[in-house]
């Protein structure tokens, strides 16, 4: 079945400093990918939506200086929080859909980023 | 815009009880509406999913859910639960532009 790796799986930096997290779709090529973020003991709340090709699309309150997403290739998409600060910390998820009938969604499995 | 709202924030069930979380959903529409698990320390798993036709679905793990558009719900249903299916559900409604919008979740407890 489809799979969408994200890398690193968890990460902690020092703040100030930038974290980049991968997300990539191992078995389909994914024109868009979306980006989410879940705080302890929430839901996910969409942050952005990663398109190939073009510039990434942002929810509202998600600052795009902060967050800078860039969908290189038809399998990957990156996020890199930049200047991190503690309340960044965050179990970051991506997704990609499956185009096609079944219009399925897959869902990576997280990255945890602990910003002291 | 779609959303969905989960009210039920944390339920704790006895082994062999039965199950039903509530979701309901906003938009009046076409909808696409799925249910997601979340195992701790593991990531969110597919449980079933309604796209149209039979408002009954089966999801794995011995899950259903029934569409109602009448009452725009679709709640999450176990007939029996196991000690196993201790995890965060999440019920979610894809959205227009085909990003996932989720609600707030609900975490079960089974105690053995």
């Amino acid at each position: 079945g489809a799979v969408v790796s994200q890398h690193p799986s968890w990460v902690i930096c020092k703040s100030g400093t930038s974290v980049k997290i991968e997300c990539r779709s191992l078995d389909f090529q994914a024109t868009t990918m979306f980006w989410y973020r879940q705080f302890p003991k929430q839901s996910l709340m969409l942050m952005a939506t990663s398109n190939e090709g073009s510039k990434a699309t942002y929810e509202q309150g998600v600052e795009k200086d902060k967050f800078l997403i860039n969908h290189a290739s038809l399998t990957l998409s990156t996020l890199t929080v930049t200047s991190a600060h503690p309340e960044d910390s965050s179990f970051y998820i991506c997704s990609a859909p499956r185009q096609g009938p079944t219009d399925t969604q897959y869902f990576g499995p997280g990255t945890r980023l602990t910003v002291l | 815009a779609q959303s969905v709202s989960q009210h039920n924030h944390h339920v704790i069930l006895s082994e062999a009880a039965s199950l039903e979380l509530g979701c309901n959903y906003s938009y009046g529409g076409t909808v696409n509406l799925f249910w997601y698990v979340q195992y701790p320390g593991q990531h969110l798993q597919l449980l079933l999913k309604y796209f149209s036709g039979d408002p009954l679905v089966k999801g794995i793990k011995g899950f259903e859910a029934e569409f109602i558009k009448s009452k725009f719900s679709f709640n999450l249903r176990k007939p029996s639960v196991q000690w196993s299916d201790t995890a965060e559900y999440f019920c979610a409604v894809k959205g227009s532009n085909n990003d996932m919008r989720f609600g707030a979740g609900t975490r079960l407890t089974v105690k053995p």
